[in-house]
């Protein structure tokens, strides 16, 4: 069964907007952490943001927050004030367990930011 | 945060040959990974690099194939074997510390092309 599902393979969004980009999760651990990449064209992979499951906050890192839902499994990404540099893939990650596993990745939305 | 750096950033090799790819972390960390992103694809992880023993490989990745060393807690190699055009992906080296902090980052990648 797939653990994490990206709905959206890609999504436009008009400069300075705010965009929501999906991503619901399965996993039977009370412990485990979700998290979000960006990828350039370039193909690095940048760390985003980070939730936990015990987290009841959610997270925030400058114009990135995450909309978590735990009843829902569903652990979206806001990005607030689009800009052209945000044009990218995000992949959203589930780690099962706090810290030390592997991750595993969704399908990955492309993001197109236009002028 | 953790520094991940790897070497090659790139490169194009013929069918049958085989390619070591080096993966620096600039401090000591518990874990470290390798994922493999076919052209199009999201990332897959390959195998689990432990030191001090054999890697632990996922479904559908085997030792002969992908040998993986580990010698330090700041050092890991994946070799790519026999190549084959199908072989031709990014590869990440990631990094996490198993005890605690939840933070997973990634190296920037090695752009693999098979002829």
């Amino acid at each position: 069964a797939q653990k994490i599902t990206q709905t959206q393979p890609g999504m436009f969004v008009q400069e300075k907007e705010a965009v929501t980009l999906d991503c619901t999760y399965d996993t039977s651990d009370q412990s485990y952490g979700l998290f979000w990449y960006k990828q350039p064209s370039s193909g690095e992979m940048i760390f985003l943001i980070y939730q936990g499951s015990y987290d009841e906050q959610n997270a925030t890192e400058g114009r990135y927050s995450l909309n978590f839902q735990k009843a829902r499994k569903s652990a979206n990404l806001v990005i607030s004030a689009s800009q052209l540099g945000d044009s990218a893939m995000y992949f959203c990650a589930m780690r099962e367990g706090l810290s030390g596993n592997k991750l595993v990745f969704g399908a990955g939305t492309i993001l197109r930011v236009k002028s | 945060s953790a520094v991940i750096s790897q070497k090659p950033s790139r490169d194009i090799c013929q069918r049958g040959t085989s390619l070591t790819i080096q993966c620096q972390v600039d401090s000591q960390v518990t874990m470290m990974f390798w994922y493999r992103q076919q052209p199009g694809q999201s990332l897959t992880l390959i195998a689990t690099a432990n030191q001090g023993s054999e890697a632990t490989y996922e479904s559908g990745f085997v030792i002969d194939k992908f040998p993986i060393s580990r010698p330090n807690l700041t050092f890991s190699t994946l070799t790519v074997s026999n190549m084959s055009p199908e072989d031709s992906s990014i590869y990440l080296c990631s990094a996490g510390d198993g005890q605690g902090a939840y933070e997973q980052y990634f190296g920037p990648g090695t752009r693999l092309t098979v002829t």
